[in-house]
């Protein structure tokens, strides 16, 4: 299985909600990542876990809260965002953050829309 | 600190005709070169790959790419494109263990692509 997969597919919330996206691969892949991409743009790195335990946090602000329950699963918290956040999130995995080479497996992305 | 440029942001290009998405590339260390394909409202998928050895890589969908490191070039190619191959290119570099590889791949700011009949 070499796939990542993300729920939900689509997202609409408004500013005061609280929301959740997750990500889950059985690659048995150690690192997983969180993107943020802006249409006709690269994907941006908000934060990488590496065995677990948060690794990188690219500055991203504290309304946008990761959580890495176990190897598999992945999950960004959404709360009080604003419509600036909206966007395409994208969940990846790789072997681990610091491997011979860094392929990372991209899974299809949470649209999201802040109203 | 590694740099990615994509020098163009469009390509329209007729079907069955040849296409050549350029990259280059700025490091003062070796890296791993990468090109990804973004179609329309999908994550990225991994077209191919340079790690070491043969210059000349070949991956799926009958794209293939060169890495020139005289000219620090990864520019990719096809010979010739469909329809279905319009979408969105990166390409990204990495740099290899005990490098400063801190898992981050680094991207270029995208070649669009498009394929028209």
């Amino acid at each position: 299985d070499t796939e990542v997969t993300q729920t939900p597919k689509h997202l609409v919330m408004g500013m005061t909600n609280k929301k959740s996206l997750k990500c889950e691969q059985h690659m048995g892949h150690r690192a997983m990542y969180w993107y943020k991409q802006k249409a006709k743009k690269p994907p941006e790195l908000m934060f990488v876990y590496s065995y677990e335990k948060l690794s990188i946090n690219e500055s991203v602000p504290s309304r946008f809260s990761p959580e890495c329950p176990n190897s598999s699963l992945l999950n960004l918290h959404l709360h009080a965002l604003q419509p600036e956040d909206s966007a395409l999130y994208l969940c990846a995995s790789s072997q681990d953050q610091t491997s011979s080479y860094n392929e990372q497996f991209f899974g299809p992305g949470t649209r999201l829309t802040v109203l | 600190a590694q740099s990615v440029t994509q020098l163009d942001s469009q390509v329209p290009v007729f079907e069955e005709a040849p296409v050549e998405l350029r990259c280059n590339y700025s490091s003062s260390v070796s890296v791993y070169l990468f090109w990804y394909v973004q179609y329309p409202n999908q994550g990225l998928q991994l077209l191919l790959k340079y790690l070491s050895g043969s210059t000349l890589v070949k991956g799926i969908n009958g794209f293939e790419a060169e890495f020139n490191k005289s000219q620090t070039s990864f520019h990719l190619r096809k010979p010739s494109v469909h329809i279905s191959d319009t979408a969105e290119y990166f390409c990204a570099v990495s740099p290899p263990r005990g490098s400063g590889n801190t898992g981050k791949l680094i991207f270029g700011q995208g070649t669009t692509l498009q394929v028209k009949p």
